[in-house]
């Protein structure tokens, strides 16, 4: 069983579209996070929510509007995509006091043409 | 601002070495210390964390040392192996993670 499954894998668009990324936690964790991990392998947080309720909000274009139904899911939807958003986004989990660390999907590579 | 350095960017080691790599944090609020292992196409993975009330752990060939008064925390990887070819970011926690920009490993055989 994946603990944390992010779909699609790939995702390939034009710019000006609107896209969706999902995530799903199956380890009962707290708190699920938004990471991008650009061309140069950097990863910086986006969102994090906790119980369904945003907790960090970096500095990050209101294109991006991240949505949490329950605790299990963290959804990212991207509005008018640009050629600067191409990237690899994570999603992950924990639970609140980190105990076992943060769980990392596989990642969706996002490449806007 | 970054507040997590991590140092070198890449690295290359011989099979059977020890490779070490080298992170310096600002955040005297960080809690949380963890070292994560990315293969290509994969998300990060957690190798080892360690706690700031702790100086060292080990687990198995890798060691992360702690330094409190320093703000500094390091990976040793005993007995490298060209398995562990992989990018090793650090990273510390407050409210969320914070990594360093990663450092290239590549042992070779």
């Amino acid at each position: 069983d994946t603990a944390v499954s992010q779909t699609p894998k790939y995702l390939v668009t034009q710019m000006g579209n609107d896209k969706s990324i999902k995530c799903e936690q199956n380890l009962g964790h707290d708190t699920m996070y938004w990471y991008k991990q650009d061309s140069k392998k950097f990863l910086k947080i986006m969102f994090s929510y906790n119980n369904k309720e945003l907790i960090i909000n970096e500095t990050v274009p209101n294109r991006f509007s991240p949505k949490s139904p329950d605790k299990a899911h963290l959804n990212l939807h991207i509005n008018s995509l640009e050629l600067g958003d191409s990237a690899v986004y994570f999603c992950a989990s924990s639970r609140r006091d980190r105990t076992g660390g943060y769980t990392f999907g596989s990642g969706t590579r996002l490449t806007v043409v | 601002q970054q507040q997590v350095k991590q140092s070198p960017q890449s690295l290359i080691v011989q099979k059977g070495g020890i490779s070490i790599i080298n992170c310096a944090y600002e955040n005297t609020a960080f809690d949380y210390f963890p070292w994560y292992q990315q293969f290509p196409g994969k998300g990060p993975a957690l190798l080892i964390a360690i706690r700031p009330d702790v100086s060292e752990k080990k687990e198995g060939r890798f060691t992360i040392s702690f330094n409190k008064s320093a703000k500094q925390f390091s990976l040793h990887i005993m007995d490298s192996q060209p398995g562990d070819s992989a990018t090793y970011f650090c990273a510390a926690a407050g409210t969320a993670l914070i990594f360093g920009k990663g450092t290239t490993l590549s042992v070779s055989s």
